[in-house]
């Protein structure tokens, strides 16, 4: 049963518009989400992050969107650069657990 | 700059031959992570260490042990390699257990020959 679902397994965008990165989960315990990328051969980035006690955090392009009632997060990266291609992750955790519930991943392409 | 280190970067070795990993940090975290990636997917968590308290996922085969001999460094014993095994190694830390940022290292990269 997966917890954290990521629908689109891709996504292209234009360069210089928006990205918008979907996520959903099922676990209403989760408290804490995160958002990394994920370059060929290299180690997960961490790029955001939000607690369950806020429903928007920003840091420049990035700003992740929380939906408490929804189950749902979203990742908005404005503008887009050439340099966002990667495979996106959602990550969720529960206060009394360590686990890092991931989702799937979806790939970005940005578009010249 | 803090970070999560891991050497070597890419590691071969020969079916059946035991393979150490290692991982540093200089962030003086207290929980320490070894996952496991294959192509793109989610990384899957093998163990962990909380300060010096280990933590085996109940679907780690037994073929994967870890050290941690202080706070910086921890490391990932395979003792007898497997086609299988092949795959993107990711340490990474943690200040403390539940709802933290987990950092990521680079990744060792195992080829299993």
């Amino acid at each position: 049963d997966q917890q954290v679902k990521q629908n689109s397994p891709s996504l292209s965008v234009q360069e210089g518009r928006i990205s918008i990165l979907n996520c959903d989960y099922t676990n209403s315990m989760f408290d804490y989400f995160l958002w990394y990328k994920k370059y060929p051969a290299e180690g997960p980035t961490f790029l955001i992050s939000i607690s369950s006690i806020k429903d928007k955090n920003e840091d420049g392009r990035f700003t992740v969107f929380l939906n408490k009632s929804a189950k749902h997060l979203s990742l908005h990266i404005v503008p887009s650069q050439p340099g966002d291609s990667a495979v996106y992750f959602c990550a969720a955790s529960e206060s009394s657990n360590y686990q890092l519930i991931w989702g799937a991943g979806t790939k970005l392409i940005i578009k010249p | 700059d803090a970070m999560v280190i891991q050497n070597p970067r890419y590691q071969v070795t020969q079916f059946g031959k035991p393979v150490t990993l290692s991982c540093s940090q200089t962030l003086n975290h207290n929980v320490m992570y070894w996952y496991q990636q294959k192509s793109s997917q989610a990384p899957k968590l093998l163990f962990h260490y909380y300060d010096k308290d280990f933590n085996n996922e109940a679907d780690t085969p037994d073929n994967f042990q870890s050290r941690r001999p202080n706070t910086s460094f921890c490391f990932l014993d395979i003792r007898s390699p497997g086609l299988g095994d092949a795959a993107m190694y990711l340490c990474a830390t943690s200040r403390d257990r539940s709802s933290e940022t987990q950092y990521f290292g680079p990744g060792t990269r195992l080829l299993v020959l």
